[in-house]
């Protein structure tokens, strides 16, 4: 199994509501990340996951809050967004952290979120 | 802090080669990657270098000079379908920066 598997692909969330992004992977790997993507940009990284402890928080707002509950899931917890956090949410997974992580990044689909 | 540049667009006839450029400037480095983008779908991997010299992958090649923060994406033999973005992006102990991404457009 080499998939990287979010769920929802699609979300259409309210400014007051609250969701969820999950991300699950079975490789083994012990990095997980979340990027974010607009339209015609990069993906932007927000957060990095390594043994299931928070390594890289890239000064993303509170509104957004990530949670790695065991080695293969990863989820994003969404609370009061505003419209221009609307995008692409991208999860990526990548081998052991140190000497032995090539970098190389597996991506899921990716869930694409509207905030109205 | 980190810097990554490369061309926003290029285009290129089917059949050709193109050569895609990227330069970075980062406070750490392990390695530099190419990811081949879709538009609306997830980036996929192409190739990495961590060593300076140049990788061969089959119609792909990319190429890293580690004393000038230099790399380059070279693809033969272009076909309609290699129409996507291209990420340069640095790594650096699980920390993954994407450039901008140079949009290729392939024309008959």
């Amino acid at each position: 199994d080499t998939e990287v598997t979010q769920t929802p692909k699609h979300l259409v969330m309210g400014m007051t509501n609250k969701k969820s992004l999950k991300c699950e992977q079975h490789m083994g790997h012990r990095a997980m990340y979340w990027y974010k993507q607009k339209a015609k940009k990069p993906p932007e990284l927000m957060f990095v996951y390594s043994y299931e402890k928070l390594s890289i928080n890239e000064s993303v707002p509170s509104r957004f809050s990530p949670e790695c509950p065991n080695s293969s899931l990863l989820n994003l917890h969404l609370h009061a967004l505003q419209p221009e956090d609307s995008a692409l949410y991208l999860c990526a997974s990548s081998q052991n952290p140190g000497t032995a992580n090539t970098g190389e990044l597996f991506f899921g689909e990716g869930s694409r979120l509207t905030v109205l | 802090g980190q810097n990554i540049d490369q061309p926003t667009e290029m285009t290129a006839t089917e059949g050709a080669i193109v050569q895609i450029n990227c330069t970075y400037q980062t406070s750490g480095f392990n390695g530099l990657f190419w990811y081949q983008q879709h538009a609306g779908e997830a980036p996929t991997f192409l190739s990495y270098n961590v060593l300076d010299g140049l990788e061969e992958k089959g119609r792909f090649s990319s190429f890293l000079s580690r004393s000038k923060g230099y790399s380059y994406l070279l693809l033969k033999e272009l076909q309609m379908k290699d129409s996507a973005s291209y990420l340069c992006a640095a790594f650096n102990n699980n920390d993954m920066r994407f450039g901008a991404g140079t949009r290729l457009t392939v024309k008959p």
